[in-house]
């Protein structure tokens, strides 16, 4: 099993252009997240899928769509990249569970807006 | 404002000595994950607690959740060069939504 994989590994993009960040994962997971990582402040949550079909907001997702056509995969889209969007973005998947979400995350993108 | 504090932001040791890493919030969790995570890689998962006044053992990592089910603890006894990482824990209030806290790093030294 591959788990879970992001693709590009590293990216800078232009104020105001757009583009997706694919992930996948092999695991038949139900849950699966986007997430932010900035110095100091830990993983904040984007977005979310728990199962195709299904996406709902997190904590942070302002400048950014999601969409899950099938239960693989799960890509963030930015609609016009911000330089306040510069950060490393994680992807990650998890089984269902009532009581712990364990989270199987993917080796993440490096973004750089300029 | 974080719901999960992590304590202290950085830590730096030498190899042998025995380091602990507090993770507290006000808030009541159904369990607290903690996860490593090291330079350019995604997190991974170490351990999850779920009952409160639970201790886990992994190897020289030792876990506890307090028994309120507010805090968490991470005790490494006798670190190594290969315990260095950023630690990060992550707490779940029965939706999908995990809360993470700001990570402590942890670097020890041979």
């Amino acid at each position: 099993n591959a788990g879970v994989t992001q693709t590009p590994k590293f990216q800078v993009l232009k104020t105001g252009q757009s583009m997706t960040l694919q992930c996948a994962q092999d695991m038949n997971h139900e849950y699966m997240s986007w997430y932010r990582q900035d110095p100091g402040m830990g993983l904040r949550l984007i977005h979310y899928s728990v199962g195709a079909g299904i996406t709902d907001q997190g904590e942070v997702p302002n400048g950014y769509n999601v969409s899950r056509s099938t239960t693989e995969d799960f890509p963030l889209r930015l609609l016009s990249a911000a330089p306040s969007q510069t950060s490393v973005y994680f992807c990650a998947s998890s089984y269902s569970s009532r009581v712990a979400y364990e989270q199987y995350f993917g080796p993440g993108t490096r973004l750089t807006v300029t | 404002t974080q719901l999960l504090e992590q304590s202290p932001q950085f830590l730096s040791i030498q190899e042998g000595e025995n380091l602990t890493v507090y993770c507290n919030s006000s808030s009541v969790f159904s369990s607290l994950q903690w996860y490593r995570q090291e330079p350019g890689e995604g997190p991974v998962l170490l351990v999850t607690v779920v009952t409160g006044g639970e201790v886990k053992k992994l190897k020289r990592l030792t876990f506890q959740f307090g028994d309120a089910r507010k805090d968490s603890s991470l005790h490494i006894t006798a670190a190594q060069p290969g315990d260095t990482g950023l630690y990060l824990c992550a707490g779940a209030m029965g939706d999908y939504k995990l809360s993470f806290g700001a990570g402590t790093t942890v670097t020890v030294r041979a």
